[in-house]
């Protein structure tokens, strides 16, 4: 079946760093793609996504490239806030199969200032 | 403004009680899930509605039901509360697909603790 895996966190941030945060994938047929952010004490809202290859989905300063041939989605950012800490989810919905997003376990950011 | 609302933030039940979990969307969605999230898990799919009176399980349906009688409202059941369904539970709803992932509107999460 689908899966996503991210990187582990926490992942702990000066403020002004860069960030990356890496997700892959496997899918039996040709996904779209996604970042998920879940503020603390708050449900999850879309960062940005990308539904073909080569696509880049960016938001907010937050940039991730849809890379077919290494089944990667990476997350990145040139310089985090304070404001930008939360956990961050990558996830993967595959139309020709289960009509349901697949989610990676979450990636906990923490920027400090 | 859309709007996924889910009927209490916290909740507090007995093992063996049966727990009904309430969500409601305001956007004419015909998509609608239910996820748990628990640390290092990520979101794993219970259940999820593409219509009313439609459900389809997802990859943890043991231990749940679900109700979809009206568009807007889609309901969780845990029909004997168990410990182990401590969790934080998650209602979404989207459009129709069509070929196009559109995005899931996330409710603000239920906390059920167990006990």
């Amino acid at each position: 079946g689908d899966s996503v895996t991210q990187m582990e966190g926490p992942v702990t941030l000066s403020e002004e760093a860069f960030l990356t945060i890496n997700c892959t994938y496997t899918a039996t047929g040709y996904p779209s793609l996604f970042w998920y952010v879940q503020y603390p004490g708050e449900g999850l809202q879309l960062l940005l996504k990308a539904t073909k290859a080569d696509d880049k989905g960016s938001n907010k300063g937050f940039e991730a490239t849809y890379r077919k041939e290494t089944t990667s989605f990476h997350l990145e950012k040139g310089s985090v806030q304070v404001s930008d800490s939360a956990v961050y989810f990558c996830a993967l919905i595959d139309l020709t199969g289960r009509r349901a997003l697949t989610f990676g376990s979450g990636t906990r950011l923490q920027v400090q200032p | 403004d859309v709007k996924v609302t889910q009927s209490s933030r916290y909740l507090v039940k007995r093992t063996g009680e049966k727990v009904f979990l309430e969500c409601v969307q305001d956007m004419d969605h015909e998509n609608m899930f239910w996820y748990r999230q628990d640390p290092g898990l990520g979101l794993r799919l219970i259940y999820f509605s593409y219509d009313v009176k439609m459900k389809e399980k997802g990859d943890i349906p043991e231990g749940y039901s679900v109700s979809r009688e009206k568009k807007e409202r889609f309901s969780l059941i845990l029909e004997s509360a168990s410990t182990n369904q401590t969790s934080m539970y998650l209602c979404a709803s989207t459009r129709s697909w069509a070929g196009i992932a559109y995005e899931q509107y996330f409710g603000p999460g239920t906390r059920l603790t167990v006990t």
